[in-house]
């Protein structure tokens, strides 16, 4: 399978914990990118790395969340103490590094927050 | 504010017949447009897109059509099948920046 592969497919944690998930694109692609969906919305986005570098970062990604792609290869998204709110989908995709390509999505990692 | 808007949440088409999926955007910066496809417990999966420069773009059973001058796009669907149906996402990006910005999504469901 070469596409965009998340882990793990499904976080279930108490509220306060930390949790990180792994993100691996599609071999050949220097862009990644997170974004956050909730139900009945489409996904929004978090941030984007080409390469190793965080280039890009929204205003949703509070103190609370760190992003790494420390080999410009896979990446790591990771919430510490866990509110409530953070109950989501949480994406992943990639895309190559040429003008108006179409960034391919994983199937996510599902975070309940109890 | 939404800067992509998907008005219909839902749409029900008849197998064989065309389906159309309309969405607006706000953000005159915009210059690449994406639909995407997704089924329950996936991610979305691409489908097509049009560079600003054209009006329209054909793969297949899916055509995209753009209106730069009323900021609007629609996805047909021709002829709809029944493993159509699933929630259609509109996607932009543009303005130097290379995050997608999603509408709400429109479920289709094609009757057999």
């Amino acid at each position: 399978d070469t596409g965009v592969s998340q882990n793990p497919r499904h976080k279930i944690t108490k509220r306060g914990q930390n949790v990180t998930f792994r993100c691996d694109p599609i071999s050949e692609h220097n862009r990644l990118y997170w974004y956050r969906q909730t139900l009945g919305q489409g996904p929004e986005f978090l941030t984007y790395f080409q390469n190793e570098a965080q280039l890009e970062k929204s205003r949703l990604l509070s103190d609370r969340f760190s992003a790494e792609r420390p080999k410009g290869s896979f990446s790591t998204l990771e919430i510490q103490r866990t509110e409530q709110g953070d109950s989501a989908m949480y994406l992943c995709a990639s895309s190559s590094g040429d003008s108006n390509q179409p960034q391919h999505f994983g199937d996510g990692t599902r975070l309940s927050i109890l | 504010d939404q800067q992509v808007k998907q008005n219909s949440p839902s749409l029900s088409v008849q197998e064989g017949r065309i389906s159309i999926l309309n969405c607006d955007y706000t953000n005159s910066m915009f210059d690449y447009f994406l639909w995407y496809k997704k089924y329950p417990a996936e991610g979305p999966t691409f489908l097509i897109s049009i560079s600003s420069i054209k009006d329209k773009n054909e793969d297949g059973r899916f055509t995209v059509f753009l209106n730069k001058s009323a900021k609007h796009l629609s996805l047909h669907i021709v002829p709809s099948q029944p493993g159509d149906s699933a929630v259609y996402f509109c996607a932009a990006s543009g303005g130097g920046s290379e995050k997608l910005v999603f509408g709400k999504g429109t479920k289709l469901t094609v009757n057999p």
